[in-house]
């Protein structure tokens, strides 16, 4: 089965430093990946997913992820980041066939002025 | 506007009482999911349907219980049974089911309820 690790539960980060969130997953093929992001009290919104093709995927708000198949992960990064990027990111793989997708545990970014 | 909504946005509840969440979405999809999210957690699936009147357990379904009588919603109750019920619901839905096909639909969710056991 497959299955997601976030190994950083919080991250804090100066505003305008650079960003990156590890994720890894387990899966026998190539899995479907995503990220999400989550504002305290709301709802979880996609960032970007990645399905095939090129491994370097853009997603809204200035995120990227690149998906590494020999390293088995895809990390989430920002060149900048802003105060309002403060919040908790979710990985999420989907791969098997019965329309379920795994989520990490999540990490929360914390940013200082 | 298109958008799955969910209320109330926080519920209190005596212990021993059922309580029913609701889901709706207007975007024509046609599979939701139930998820819980606690502190910590990440998200764990309830339950998930594909299609209207068929829906499936996912991996922490006891205590639980829905129905999927339109396509449009997807109510949770949430039953006396459920050990520890305190935590935050979210409701999701994706496009459509495409039998044999992992599962690559994005998944949209609602802003979620704040349920409280007293």
């Amino acid at each position: 089965a497959q299955s997601v690790t976030q190994p950083d539960i919080h991250i804090t980060v100066s505003e305008g430093a650079s960003l990156e969130l590890r994720c890894n997953y387990s899966y026998g093929a190539t899995p479907y990946l995503f990220w999400y992001v989550q504002s305290p009290g709301q709802g979880l919104q996609l960032l970007l997913k990645y399905f095939s093709g090129d491994t370097l995927v853009q997603g809204i708000k200035g995120f990227e992820a690149e998906f590494k198949r020999s390293q088995s992960s895809f990390n989430l990064r920002k060149p900048s980041v802003h105060w309002s990027d403060a919040a908790e990111y979710f990985c999420a793989v989907g791969a098997g066939r019965d329309d379920k997708i795994i989520f990490g545990k999540g990490t929360r970014l914390h940013i200082l002025p | 506007d298109g958008g799955i909504t969910q209320s109330p946005k926080y519920l209190f509840r005596k212990e021993g009482q059922n309580v029913t969440l609701s889901c709706e979405q207007n975007l024509n999809h046609d599979a939701m999911y139930w998820y819980r999210q606690d502190p910590g957690q990440g998200l764990r699936l309830i339950y998930y349907s594909q299609i209207v009147n068929d829906f499936q357990k996912g991996d922490i379904a006891e205590g639980y219980s829905v129905s999927r009588e339109k396509k449009e919603s997807f109510p949770l109750t949430v039953t006396s049974a459920q050990k520890n019920p305190t935590a935050f619901y979210l409701c999701a839905s994706s496009i459509a089911r495409r039998t044999g096909a992992p599962h690559t639909d994005t998944q949209y969710f609602g802003p979620g309820t704040r349920l409280t056991v007293l």
